[in-house]
């Protein structure tokens, strides 16, 4: 079990760019979770995935952000048109489907400097 | 008002001591409650999870849920300095969502 996988760890971006994350779940974990935190505040749901489809999103996720999960397996978030408000930790979670679904394993996060 | 909250500290103990990390919450559709430990710009770790009311220990720590008073502790015995991070608390209902508190910083001094 190599954990939740996310790339890139670090990233800084000028105001204006696109940005794409990638999350790799754990294996046999279909619910995948994006989630964003910013320094002294715990983390926001963004959104949420079981196998290909995204079936809750937050009021957070404004247009700029979209994710997707084509396959069911990895993830990507795309941020276009960054703003400095968007720097934070973009963590992304998985969990398997009940009866053993109800524990959320994080992965390292992907750090977003907008510069 | 915050649907969960958690007094951010921070919080210094010397080592060996007892730890109580605590939140609260106004939802009362949570029935999954969970602590998670975040050392400095790491993932959150998953410590503890619980379903419903009741304590659930495991090693040194033990988690408390009472869903009356709407109120999740985290006990910590023994504390060592490796257990300086941050604790989060973490709770959800019948959404997917994990609604998280803010995170208490904890330091263990040798």
């Amino acid at each position: 079990d190599t954990g939740v996988s996310q790339d890139p760890r670090h990233k800084i971006t000028k105001r204006g760019q696109n940005v794409t994350f990638r999350c790799d779940p754990i294996s046999e974990h279909n619910r995948l979770y994006w989630y964003r935190q910013t320094l002294g505040q715990g983390p926001e749901f963004l959104t949420y995935f079981q196998n290909e489809a995204q079936l809750e999103k937050s009021r957070l996720l404004s247009d700029r952000f979209s994710a997707e999960r084509p396959k069911g397996s990895f993830s990507t978030l795309e941020i276009q048109r960054t703003e400095q408000g968007d720097s934070a930790m973009y963590l992304c979670a998985s969990s398997p489907l009940p009866p053993s679904g109800n524990t959320i394993y994080f992965g390292e996060g992907s750090w977003l400097t907008v510069v | 008002q915050k649907e969960v909250e958690q007094d951010p500290g921070p919080l210094s103990v010397p080592e060996g001591a007892i730890v109580s990390l605590n939140c609260t919450y106004s939802n009362s559709a949570f029935q999954y409650f969970m602590w998670y430990r975040q050392y400095s710009r790491k993932g959150p770790e998953l410590l503890m999870y619980t379903y419903s009311s009741g304590n659930k220990e495991d090693g040194r720590f033990t988690a408390q849920v009472d869903k009356s008073s709407k109120y999740i502790s985290l006990f910590i015995r023994d504390s060592q300095p490796s257990d300086s991070a941050t604790y989060l608390c973490a709770m959800r209902g019948g959404s997917e969502k994990l609604v998280f508190g803010k995170g208490m910083k904890l330091t263990v001094n040798p």
